[in-house]
């Protein structure tokens, strides 16, 4: 399975302003997913990100607010654009490996 | 959108006691897997059982899949303290797969 190193583990925000998240994968992959999950509650996937593409974005989330890069196969990150309390979650990358995905340990974003 | 939907939402034990929570899902599947996560934490994929499979094993650790109920189970057996922590199903789309709502775990002493 593959290792992912995601930072930063957590942050405290002011509204407005935009917190960019790294994920770094210990090999190459094709797709890296971004997900949030929100208190309490399940994980909800946000975009798909493809090197060399632009990323897919699920139905209720938007690329200007969630703007990703994918300048290689081993890296992406995720941009939370102009915060708001609202966008205070757990935010996790994903690569698909073997016979599931590996997570990575998750960026705990407060907005205040 | 969410496929998979645990019950139940919540599991309290005694130590030592198997653990039953149960997934049910819409759609056709390919494979069902099942993931843990501590507190918050990044999740760890515990198993993945396969659509022409109806059970299967790993340490503590038991899925049954029943794709005529569009349902899944997991069994941990002799729960430890270590076990507390949110499961969760998650069911394979195109290039994706969707996660439940959760099932939360304690182990009581």
């Amino acid at each position: 399975s593959a290792v992912i190193s995601q930072k930063p583990s957590r942050d405290i925000c002011q509204r407005g302003t935009s917190l960019t998240i790294q994920c770094q994968v210990d090999s190459q992959v094709t797709m890296m997913f971004w997900y949030r999950q929100q208190p309490g509650q399940s994980l909800t996937l946000i975009a798909t990100a493809n090197q060399g593409s632009e990323a897919t974005y699920e139905s209720g989330f938007v690329i200007d607010k969630f703007p990703i890069s994918r300048p290689n196969l081993t890296f992406s990150t995720l941009t939370v654009s102009n915060m708001s309390p609202e966008d205070s979650s757990i935010y996790l990358c994903s690569v698909e490996k073997g016979f599931g995905y590996t997570f990575g340990s998750g960026t705990r974003l407060t907005v205040v | 959108s969410q496929q998979g939907e645990e019950d139940p939402q919540a599991l309290s034990i005694q130590e030592g006691e198997n653990a039953t929570m149960n997934c049910s899902y819409k759609t056709s599947i390919n494979n069902l897997q099942w993931y843990r996560q501590n507190s918050g934490r990044g999740l760890v994929h515990l198993i993945l059982i396969r659509s022409n499979e109806r059970e299967k094993h790993s340490g503590r650790l038991r899925v049954t899949l029943d794709t005529s109920k569009k349902s899944s189970s997991l069994l941990i057996t002799a729960s430890r303290a270590a076990d507390t922590a949110s499961y969760f199903c998650a069911t394979d789309e195109p290039n994706k797969i969707i996660f439940g709502k959760g099932t939360r775990l304690h182990i009581l002493p």
